[in-house]
């Protein structure tokens, strides 16, 4: 069974401060892996990532993949309270890239 | 680009009754859609797999004859939920896949179920 795994659940953190988020995955034929932002309704697109060690960047968002380790890390810099959400990390697989989810980290940004 | 709707946004329905669910692809051609079911402070839930002219592929677990599936144009998928009760209760989410790995999602629909 595939499987992806995010941690931490939940973390605080105060305006400004920088976030590294974790996604593990054990998965059968792996495509992708892609996170998302999800705020009050559907999860927005963040990055895809099919490389392995190649940094992918947008603003203070940053995101790369080990797909040795099977990992990958979410940075989020200079963090702002409108970073505050569940951030997902999903994998795609097999021919139709269907994608397993992980559980979320829930991040709060306070003043 | 790669905006995909889904409506209605929010359903309040009785027990017993059916509620169709849509998801357009608005400005791109999807010949896959995916279909998810998020409950409360949990992940998504794929519940199956929608392709343009074929039948649905759906996960284990999920009864085919109660989630009804019809993909009948590159740009719109349905789900209808038949004979519903409380326990279908949730956030339905659909996505649509933009080139050869993205998905895009719609904004989601909140089904209650009396």
């Amino acid at each position: 069974e595939d499987k992806v795994v995010q941690s931490p659940l939940s973390l605080v953190v105060h305006e400004g401060d920088t976030v590294t988020l974790n996604c593990s995955y054990e998965v059968t034929n792996f495509r992708s892996l892609l996170w998302y932002k999800q705020e009050k309704k559907a999860p927005t697109f963040l990055f895809m990532l099919t490389s392995s060690g190649i940094e992918k960047k947008s603003g203070r968002l940053s995101s790369i993949l080990d797909k040795k380790e099977l990992f990958s890390i979410l940075n989020i810099t200079a963090t702002q309270t409108g970073d505050s959400a569940v951030y997902l990390c999903a994998v795609g697989t097999g021919t139709a890239s269907k994608l397993t989810f992980g559980t979320g980290t829930r991040l709060q940004v306070t003043l | 680009g790669a905006v995909v709707s889904q409506h209605p946004s929010r359903v309040i329905c009785k027990s017993g009754t059916s509620v169709k669910i849509e998801c357009r692809s608005l400005d791109f051609q999807a010949t896959t859609m995916f279909w998810y079911r998020q409950f409360p402070k949990q992940s998504l839930m794929l519940m199956a797999t929608s392709n343009e002219g074929s039948k649905a592929t759906y996960e284990q677990g999920v009864e085919k004859d109660k989630f009804l599936i019809n993909h009948a144009s590159l740009t719109l998928s349905t789900l209808t939920v038949t004979s519903a009760h409380p326990e279908d209760s949730s956030f339905y989410i659909c996505s649509a896949r933009y080139g050869k790995e993205t998905q895009y999602f719609g904004p989601g629909t909140r089904l209650l179920v009396l």
